[in-house]
C-alpha cells in the first residue's frame, strides 16, 4: 500500500526566504513521486516529478525536490519565496506499473511581504 | 490548446436529483480519472479509466458512476446525490494507462453543493 504524509497543513514564509515543504511517502515498490501546485480557483498543475533518473529534480518556477530513499522523503524547496508562490502544494506517489496516484492532504503556502 | 474541460463549473442541487458532470480532453490521452477534493483530505480518487470501455474503482467510488464510451469523454454521474457528496471535483487525464509514470493534466474543477 502507498501513502503520502505532508507535514504542516499551513506554512508561512517571508518574501525572499527559503521555502521548505515536507513530504514523506510509503511505498512497497519503487515509487514515482510528484509535486503539484494549485493556485486559487484553478486545477492542479505539475511542478516536478521523480521517476528514478536523478535524485535531485528541478521543476518550474525555481522549485526543486530531492528524493531520499533512506528517509522516504521528497521535500520541496525554493531558495527565495516570491509572492506569486502563494498556493496549495500537493505531494503525490504512485508505484511502477500502477494506475493510481495517491495524494497528500496538501500544504498551503503563505508568503508575507 | 491542450486542455481538460469540465462542465458545469458550479452546481447547486438537491438531495436525490440525478446529475452528470462532463469531462473532456483533447490530448488523445488514454487514462482519465475523477477526484474529489475536501479540506484536510487532499485529493481522493473516485474512478479511473485506462481506455475506452475500461473503468475501475478508486478509493471512494460509493455513490458515483462513470462511463467511457469515447476516448475524449469521461462523465461522472451521481444517480442520487447526498449532502456528503458536496465537494470540489476534478477530472484529470494522462498520456498512457500507466498513470503512475506520466503526469496528470487537471481540469479547472466543479464545485458541487448538495442541499
Amino acid at each position: 500500500a502507498q501513502s503520502v504524509t505532508q507535514l504542516g497543513s499551513h506554512v508561512s514564509v517571508s518574501e525572499g526566504a527559503l521555502v521548505l515543504l515536507r513530504c514523506n511517502y510509503s511505498s512497497s515498490v519503487p515509487p514515482y513521486l510528484f509535486w503539484y501546485v494549485q493556485y486559487p480557483n484553478q486545477g492542479l498543475q505539475l511542478l516536478l516529478k521523480y521517476t528514478s533518473a536523478a535524485t535531485l529534480v528541478k521543476g518550474i518556477n525555481g522549485f526543486e525536490a530531492e528524493f531520499k530513499k533512506s528517509e522516504t522523503s521528497f521535500h520541496l524547496t525554493k531558495p527565495s519565496a516570491h509572492m506569486s508562490d502563494a498556493a496549495e502544494y500537493f505531494c503525490a506517489v504512485s508505484g511502477t506499473g500502477g494506475f493510481k496516484t495517491i495524494f497528500g492532504a496538501g500544504t498551503r503556502l503563505f508568503v508575507k511581504a | 490548446e491542450a486542455q481538460v474541460t469540465q462542465n458545469p463549473r458550479y452546481l447547486i442541487t438537491v438531495t436525490g436529483k440525478k446529475l452528470t458532470v462532463t469531462c473532456s480532453q483533447n490530448m488523445n490521452h488514454e487514462y482519465m480519472s475523477w477526484y474529489r477534493q475536501d479540506p484536510g483530505l487532499g485529493l481522493r480518487q473516485i474512478y479511473y479509466s485506462m481506455n475506452v470501455e475500461v473503468t475501475d474503482k478508486g478509493d471512494v467510488p460509493e455513490g458515483y458512476k462513470v462511463s467511457r464510451k469515447e476516448k475524449r469523454n469521461f462523465p461522472l454521474i451521481l444517480e442520487s446525490p447526498s449532502p456528503n457528496q458536496t465537494s470540489l471535483y476534478f477530472c484529470a487525464s494522462s498520456l498512457s494507462r500507466l498513470a503512475g509514470l506520466n503526469e496528470q493534466y487537471f481540469g479547472p474543477g466543479t464545485r458541487l453543493t448538495v442541499t
